[in-house]
Parts: C-alpha cells; sequence; structure tokens
C-alpha cells in the first residue's frame, strides 16, 4: 500500500503569506497526485490534479509541483477564503490521502 | 449542474447492514468512474471503493467482503451495499466521479452519515 505523508500538520499564517504545504509518497507515483480543500461541513474541492495542473475555476494563486515521491502545494499570498484543510491524494496505484494540512489564521 | 446526491445513511447497530445510493445529474454518468469517500468525525478523507466505467470494482482493505458498489446507468445511480458493519465504519460518506485515468475527483455530493453504534 502507498502512504502518503503531509506536513506540517498545522499551519498557522496571516493574510497575505505565501504557504507552502509538502507530501511525500512512501513509492514513487509518478506525478499521479492532486491536492484538495476542505472546509468544516463541506465536501473537498479539487484543485490540482497530475501534480501540478490546476482545476478549471481555481484561483491562480494555488500551484503544484513536485513528481516521483516529494510534492508540494503552495498558496502565493494566502486570502481569507483559503483557511481550511488541505489533502494530497495519490492515484497511481488505487486511491491514498495524506491525513491532512490545517491552514489556522495566524 | 453537475450534481451528487448521497441518500440512505442513519444509525445501524453493529453486525447491520445499509445502502447507500447516490444520484448524479447534469453529466454523462456512464463516461465516469465513480468512488465512495467516508470521513469519520474530526478525522481525514478515507478512499473507501470505486467502479469504472468497465465495471470493475475496488476496495479498501478494511471493507473488502463486506462492501458492495455496483451502478446502473440507465438510472444515473451510484450505490453501496454495507454488510456487517463495524464501529470504525462510522462516518460521513461522500460518493465522487472521476473521467477517468490522470484526473482528480471533480465533483462529490455532500455526504450522508452512518453512525454504527449499538
Amino acid at each position: 500500500d502507498i502512504q502518503m505523508t503531509q506536513s506540517p500538520s498545522t499551519l498557522s499564517a496571516s493574510v497575505g503569506d505565501r504557504v507552502t504545504i509538502t507530501c511525500r509518497a512512501s513509492q514513487s507515483i509518478n506525478s499521479w497526485l492532486a491536492w484538495y480543500q476542505q472546509k468544516p461541513g463541506k465536501a473537498p474541492k479539487l484543485l490540482i490534479y497530475k501534480a501540478s495542473t490546476l482545476e478549471s475555476g481555481v484561483p491562480s494563486r494555488f500551484s503544484g509541483s513536485g513528481s516521483g515521491t516529494e510534492f508540494t502545494l503552495t498558496i502565493s499570498s494566502l486570502q481569507p477564503d483559503d483557511f481550511a484543510t488541505y489533502y494530497c491524494q495519490q492515484y497511481n496505484t488505487y486511491w491514498t490521502f495524506g491525513q491532512g494540512t490545517k491552514v489556522e489564521i495566524k | 449542474e453537475v450534481q451528487l446526491v448521497e441518500s440512505g445513511g442513519g444509525l445501524v447497530q453493529p453486525g447491520g447492514s445499509l445502502r447507500l445510493s447516490c444520484a448524479a445529474s447534469g453529466f454523462t454518468f456512464s463516461n465516469y468512474d465513480m468512488h465512495w469517500v467516508r470521513q469519520g468525525t474530526g478525522k481525514g478523507l478515507e478512499w473507501v471503493s470505486a467502479i469504472v466505467t468497465a465495471g470493475d470494482t475496488y476496495y479498501l482493505d478494511s471493507v473488502k467482503g463486506r462492501f458492495t458498489v455496483s451502478r446502473e446507468n440507465a438510472k444515473n445511480s451510484l450505490y453501496l451495499q454495507m454488510n456487517n458493519l463495524r464501529a470504525g465504519d462510522t462516518a460521513v460518506y461522500y460518493c465522487t466521479r472521476r473521467l477517468g485515468y490522470g484526473y482528480g475527483f471533480d465533483y462529490w455530493g455532500q455526504g450522508t452519515l452512518v453512525t454504527v453504534s449499538s
């Protein structure tokens, strides 16, 4: 089974900050990685797939990079609407989510 | 407008059964792989099951032999039959779709709560 490990688990930041979340896979997943945003009581929202492809309608301040086993999600300038929990997901072999990273207000 | 609407959740005793349904609209259902993802209270997302366009099915190890996923393209519907339920299956269950290999889960339902408790 492929395990996905996100860091940090919690991140405190201010509006306007540049934020980076890391996701590591236990084995190579090529570029088969997606990122999701989830707000309390809501379903997840797809942000990025294939490691770096921005989903239609997602603001360009979100970007993804990486391949193999190490990936990052970057928010270039954090906005009030971005405080949420973020999950990575591999889909190279079956489907596995990371444990999540909560982005909270500093 | 794409819509996925889950139903069928509720309170069930350990060892009991439930059948979840997901009604899809606003897109060509037969063209999409369909998945179930669950989330325990205060916990992260956990992929549960999938049925692809060709009809092949896939399961999380801990639900194999207990859960069965199916689809009825003529009714634009996805199902999850859950038998021998355990306390650890307690979660909100989401249905979600994927266009195919290489894509993420782009639309999700609002979820249905399954509580397994005596």
